[in-house]
């Protein structure tokens, strides 16, 4: 079976500082893809990034980036410089097409 | 980009009345379509995978007969909650992938639906 967890629940900082969320799966599967979404207080889900398991080259998107360990089976995303405007839900999933997500992480970026 | 629509974004209705979800890809034919479920403040749970033509598939736990899915065309798949209680009030999203994308393309979810049962 497939699993993700998402550790911290509520993660509260000040702004500019760098944030880490962490993710951790559980997969028997050899091909597997991971993803963050990103969910505001609307509640859309907004995509982050895709990563797939034969690729393991850490990515940076502006302040995101994104570390991935198959060793410790690890997806963790950092924010640099955090702003009010990361204030929202993280989500981390697992899967292809039908996504096994965690429990979420609620990041508040406090002025 | 491709986008995926989903309708009425918000709907009240009193207990013992069925509701119509909607779910739209816009500018691509998805043949399948992915129903998740989201109670306040926890993870999303996915309830079922619309395929167009056929039946869909249910996950465990998932009451067939209460949460309808129909998915007629290639653009368009449907959620009924059939006659719902309060328990069903929640938030629900549908996503597609664009299948020019093949496999790996990106998975596109719907702005979400919130219904609440009174």
């Amino acid at each position: 079976a497939q699993k993700v967890t998402q550790a911290q629940t509520e993660i509260s900082v000040v702004e500019k500082e760098d944030v880490t969320l962490d993710c951790v799966y559980e997969t028997r599967d050899t091909t597997y893809y991971l993803f963050w979404y990103k969910q505001p207080p609307s509640g859309e889900l907004v995509f982050l990034i895709r990563r797939n398991s034969f690729d393991e080259q850490n990515e940076i998107s502006g302040r995101y980036s994104w570390n991935f360990q198959k060793s410790t089976s690890s997806f963790n995303f950092t924010i640099t410089a955090s702003q009010v405007v990361d204030s929202a839900v993280y989500f981390c999933a697992l899967g292809a097409q039908k996504l096994v997500f965690g429990q979420g992480t609620r990041l508040t970026i406090n002025p | 980009g491709a986008v995926v629509s989903q309708h009425p974004s918000r709907v009240i209705c009193k207990s013992g009345t069925s509701v119509k979800i909607e779910c739209r890809s816009l500018d691509f034919q998805a043949t399948t379509m992915f129903w998740y479920r989201q109670f306040p403040k926890k993870s999303l749970m996915l309830m079922a995978t619309s395929n167009e033509g056929s039946k869909a598939t249910y996950e465990q736990g998932v009451e067939k007969d209460k949460f309808l899915i129909n998915h007629a065309s290639l653009t368009l798949s449907t959620l009924t909650v059939t006659s719902a209680h309060p328990e069903d009030s929640s938030f629900y999203i549908c996503s597609a992938r664009d299948p020019r994308t093949g496999y790996t393309g990106e998975l596109f979810f719907g702005e979400g639906s919130r219904l609440t049962v009174l």
